[in-house]
């Protein structure tokens, strides 16, 4: 079960581009790489997911190099609103495979 | 679509006690899953469904801990003679079939206090 290492927390300026990086240095083959936020008291929410190269939608964007060992999570332009933990996860996708760690908690400052 | 739901949302008892809870997944989700989180932490995973069958038991899931998803749709969770390290929050997240990789779609949680 490939596990993950993330900065514990991260404050930024509103409007700026954020970039939490994560590392993952046993991932395997067949894992996909997958963002969740979380708000205070609610749970965790899907972002975005990849397995190579770069992913992009409405909300963020996922960079990953050729080795995997690392993905990197981007919000663009963040708001008050995007103030919450964010989780790295790697896994083959299903049943016990994902492994949450500690997080990112991003504080956005205004 | 209604999303997750989860009853109680919070639920306070006295150490010794059971409690039970609820998770109703989005329709038609095959996958359902338990979580629990603990202050500061990321959500730890405690078993897993597909449809009626629990496929995957954490370690964490001590004989006092059982779930079952009876008809594959919604799950109930009970913890028997509740300690104090039960209390947390215990997330429900659910999954659609046909996916390659697994998008899962949390409930708000339960959260429990044991006295």
């Amino acid at each position: 079960l490939a596990k993950t290492t993330q900065p514990i927390s991260m404050d930024s300026y509103e409007g700026q581009e954020v970039n939490i990086t994560c590392s993952h240095n046993n991932i395997a083959t067949n894992d996909y790489i997958t963002w969740y936020q979380q708000f205070p008291s609610q749970g965790p929410r899907f972002i975005i997911q990849g397995y190579k190269t770069k992913v992009t939608n409405e909300v963020a964007s996922l960079f990953i190099p050729a080795d995997r060992k690392s993905s990197t999570l981007s919000l663009p332009r963040v708001s008050l609103s995007d103030t919450a933990v964010y989780y790295c996860l790697v896994g083959e996708g299903t049943g016990n495979q994902f492994y949450f760690g500690t997080g990112t908690s991003l504080t956005v400052i205004p | 679509d209604t999303g997750v739901s989860q009853d109680p949302r919070h639920k306070i008892t006295k150490r010794g006690q059971n409690v039970t809870f609820r998770c109703d997944p989005i329709s038609e989700h095959n996958r359902l899953y338990w979580y629990r989180q603990t202050l500061g932490q990321g959500p730890e995973f405690l078993t897993y469904f597909q449809n009626e069958a629990q496929l995957e038991k954490s370690r964490l899931l001590s004989d006092r801990f059982s779930a079952e998803r009876p008809k594959g749709s919604f799950s109930t969770l009970e913890i028997q003679r509740t300690e104090q390290g039960d209390s947390a929050m215990y997330l429900c997240a659910s999954s659609p079939p046909g996916q390659v990789t697994d998008t899962q779609y949390f409930g708000p949680g339960t959260r429990l206090t044991v006295l």
